[in-house]
C-alpha cells in the first residue's frame, strides 16, 4: 500500500446520500486517481487529477465528484445521482507520466 | 477496441506447484504491460512491468514474459506457497492520442488459490 491511505476502509450510504471517500499520499506524487472495481470486471477510472486544482474525468464518472485542493489529497464524494455505488474502490498516485501506479488499501462502500 | 483478457478466471493449485496465468491484449499502440497482485480487500502492488522490447522480467519466484507480435503476456510462479493465493491482474498501457498521462487497461484479473 505504501504511502497512501484510504478512509473509511468500510461505508455504508442510505439511498440519496452523498459520501465522501478520503484518499491521502505522501510520495510526493503529482497524479492520483479513483478507481472502482467490481467483481470480474477490471478497474475502472472515475477521475484523474495530474496537478492541484485540475482533475480530469475518467470512463465512468457520471455520479461522482472530486477535488485536488492539496496535493496529498484526492477525495471523491459519491452522489446520491450514481444509481449502483455499491463496489470496492481504490485511489492510486504516481509521478507524472511514470509507469506505475501505487494503490491504496481500498474502500468498500455498501448501499444499504 | 482496447482490451485486455485473461484466463483462466480461476485457478486453484497445490502448495509447492508451479502454475502459469495468461493474458491477452488488443491494446494499440502499446508502452507497457504490467502484473499486479492484488490480496483479497487490499489494493494491487506491482509485481513486474515490461516495454515493448523486453521479454522476460522477473521478481523472485514471479517471471513474466511478454510477446509483443502476438501481444500475449504470461506470469509464471515457481514453487507457490500459500502466500501466493491472490488475484493476478494484467495491466497494458498506451499513450493518448491527445495528451495526457498513459492510460490503464486492465484485466479483469485471475484469482489463485493455493492449497496447502
Amino acid at each position: 500500500d505504501g504511502g497512501i491511505t484510504q478512509s473509511p476502509k468500510y461505508l455504508f450510504r442510505k439511498e440519496g446520500q452523498n459520501v465522501t471517500l478520503s484518499c491521502e499520499q505522501n510520495l510526493n506524487h503529482d497524479a492520483m486517481y479513483w478507481y472502482r472495481q467490481d467483481p470480474g470486471q477490471g478497474l475502472r477510472l472515475i477521475y484523474y487529477s495530474q496537478i492541484v486544482n485540475d482533475f480530469q474525468k475518467g470512463d465512468i464518472a457520471e455520479g461522482y465528484s472530486v477535488s485536488r485542493e492539496k496535493k496529498e489529497s484526492f477525495p471523491l464524494t459519491v452522489t446520491s445521482a450514481q444509481k449502483n455505488p455499491t463496489a470496492f474502490y481504490l485511489c492510486a498516485s504516481s509521478f507524472l507520466s511514470a509507469d506505475t501506479q501505487y494503490f491504496g488499501p481500498g474502500t468498500r462502500l455498501t448501499v444499504l | 477496441k482496447n482490451q485486455v483478457e485473461q484466463s483462466p478466471q480461476s485457478l486453484i493449485i497445490l502448495e509447492g506447484k508451479n502454475c502459469t496465468l495468461q493474458c491477452n491484449y488488443t491494446v494499440s499502440p502499446f508502452s507497457n504491460l504490467r502484473w499486479y497482485k492484488q490480496d483479497t480487500g487490499r489494493g494491487p502492488v506491482s509485481l513486474t512491468i515490461m516495454t515493448f522490447s523486453e521479454n522476460t522480467k522477473s521478481n523472485g519466484r514471479y517471471t513474466a514474459t511478454l510477446d509483443a507480435d502476438t501481444k500475449q503476456s504470461s506470469l509464471h510462479i515457481t514453487a507457490s506457497q500459500l502466500s501466493d493465493s491472490a488475484s493476478y491482474i494484467c495491466v497494458v498501457s498506451f499513450p493518448p492520442l491527445s495528451g495526457g498521462y498513459n492510460k490503464l487497461i486492465f484485466g479483469a484479473g485471475t484469482r489463485l488459490a493455493v492449497h496447502p
